[in-house]
């Protein structure tokens, strides 16, 4: 069956990193997203890995293997406005995106 | 990145009537758009799939008849509830696919939709 994985709520400290793991199973493979939710809000794109290795885009990278089925999403210098859902999804075959639970992640100061 | 539009942001209708959610990629061409229906911290729920120029695939449990889905050209799908009731309120959230972009098969959302159903 298809599935994706993600914590449920990580903690973590202003000005400290974080790193959101993902693992994933879906009936072919398309890439792998994440996304940033803030509550009431609509989804906002973060990134797209399809290739394996690191993507860095400011103070967010992802990663992907796809032979283990794992991604992460790095936040380096956590802000408080940060603290959010982040969602994991992949892609299937169909493009249709699977998606994860989602990790809401606390900022404190 | 590109930008989907949703409009309205907010809707408040009388039950029994219906209401349209439009969804458009203002910057790409969407060969398929996605609707996502989502309650209060809960998940993410498809609701179907809409591919310019053909009918909407639904997912299972999805009242095809009550949510009518029309993707009548590249850049635009409407979303129409019919005959809503309160339970229909919800966040309706819209997605396209830009299978043309630098990233390729890209997914951006739309600003999301709050209905509210009195």
């Amino acid at each position: 069956g298809q599935n994706i994985d993600q914590p449920t709520e990580m903690t973590a400290t202003e000005g400290a990193i974080v790193q959101i793991n993902c693992t994933y199973q879906t009936s072919g493979f398309n890439g792998l997203f994440w996304y940033q939710q803030h509550a009431g809000e609509a989804p906002t794109f973060l990134s797209y890995n399809v290739l394996d290795g690191l993507e860095e885009k400011g103070r967010f990278s992802s990663f992907l293997s796809r032979s283990k089925g794992y991604s992460y999403l790095l936040l380096k210098e956590l802000q408080m406005k940060d603290s959010a859902s982040y969602l994991c999804a992949s892609m299937d075959s169909n493009y249709q995106l699977i998606w994860g639970a989602g990790t809401k992640l606390i900022i404190k100061p | 990145g590109a930008v989907v539009s949703q409009h309205p942001s907010w809707v408040i209708c009388k039950s029994g009537t219906s209401v349209k959610i439009e969804c458009r990629s203002l910057d790409f061409q969407a060969t398929t758009m996605f609707w996502y229906r989502q309650f209060p911290k809960q998940s993410l729920m498809l609701m179907a799939t809409s591919n310019e120029g053909s009918k909407a695939t639904y997912e299972q449990g999805v009242e095809k008849d009550k949510f009518l889905i029309n993707h009548a050209s590249l850049t635009l799908s409407t979303l129409t509830v019919t005959s809503a009731h309160p339970e229909d309120s919800s966040f309706y959230i819209c997605s396209a696919r830009d299978g043309e972009g630098v990233a390729g098969n890209t997914i951006y959302f739309g600003e999301g939709s709050w209905l509210t159903v009195v």
